[in-house]
């Protein structure tokens, strides 16, 4: 069974940072990941997809990075900004299905 | 149409009370899944329809839960006998077709609480 694991939970940082979120899946037998947004409440907002047979996307500040066989992506935020908090979800597509990770909240602060 | 919408946005019933939860699809869509999200989870997914079948209902918890989606279009997914467990925010997405490929674009959620 395909498990979706995202590290860290929870993550702070200041206005401006850099930063890193990782996603793991353990079977790579999958069609595509994609990467999400949660705001508080809301829905899930598509912030990319990456096809298996690609190995990165990027749209403005954000670049997600796929290597099926290690069965891992990052999703990369450049130059946080406060609007960038929420939490940030990856799924797996395998069959009918997405996997989901429990996503990582991230607070960027003034 | 402009996205996928749920009604009602938020549902609050009484334990052992009949539920139901609306789906509108994108329009021209023929794949449409429902999720369940409970608080501080990822998304677990529930059914997946292909035009009016469900072509794959494994997520479905129990025999409490069941989907329609009688004309191709609009969904309602019901809920007999709620229990407290089953307070969560109810997820739709759809997708224009089904293959594997293509991406399923979500709605805003329906948060069901059981009282």
């Amino acid at each position: 069974k395909q498990e979706v694991t995202q590290i860290p939970a929870a993550l702070s940082v200041p206005e401006g940072e850099n930063l890193v979120l990782n996603c793991s899946f353990t079977d790579s037998a999958i069609y595509n990941l994609q990467w999400f947004r949660q705001d508080p409440g809301k829905g899930l907002t598509s912030l990319l997809l990456i096809q298996s047979s690609q190995r990165e996307q990027t749209s403005g500040r954000l670049n997600a990075s796929l290597d099926k066989s290690s069965g891992r992506s990052t999703l990369y935020i450049a130059a946080s900004q406060p609007g960038d908090s929420a939490t940030y979800l990856c799924a797996v597509r395998q069959s009918n299905d997405m996997r989901f990770g429990a996503g990582t909240r991230l607070t960027v602060k003034p | 149409g402009a996205g996928v919408s749920q009604t009602p946005s938020n549902k609050v019933t009484e334990k052992g009370k009949y539920v139901e939860l609306r789906c509108d699809p994108i329009s021209g869509h023929t794949a449409l899944y429902w999720y369940r999200q409970s608080l501080g989870q990822g998304p677990e997914f529930l059914i997946y329809f292909q035009g009016t079948g469900a072509a794959d209902d494994s997520g479905l918890p129990n025999d409490r839960f069941f989907a329609v989606r009688p004309e191709g279009s609009v969904s309602t997914l019901k809920i007999q006998r709620t229990e407290r467990g089953d307070s969560a925010v109810y997820l739709c997405a759809s997708s224009l077709n089904p293959g594997q490929a293509n991406e399923q674009f979500f709605g805003p959620g329906t948060r069901l609480t059981v009282l």
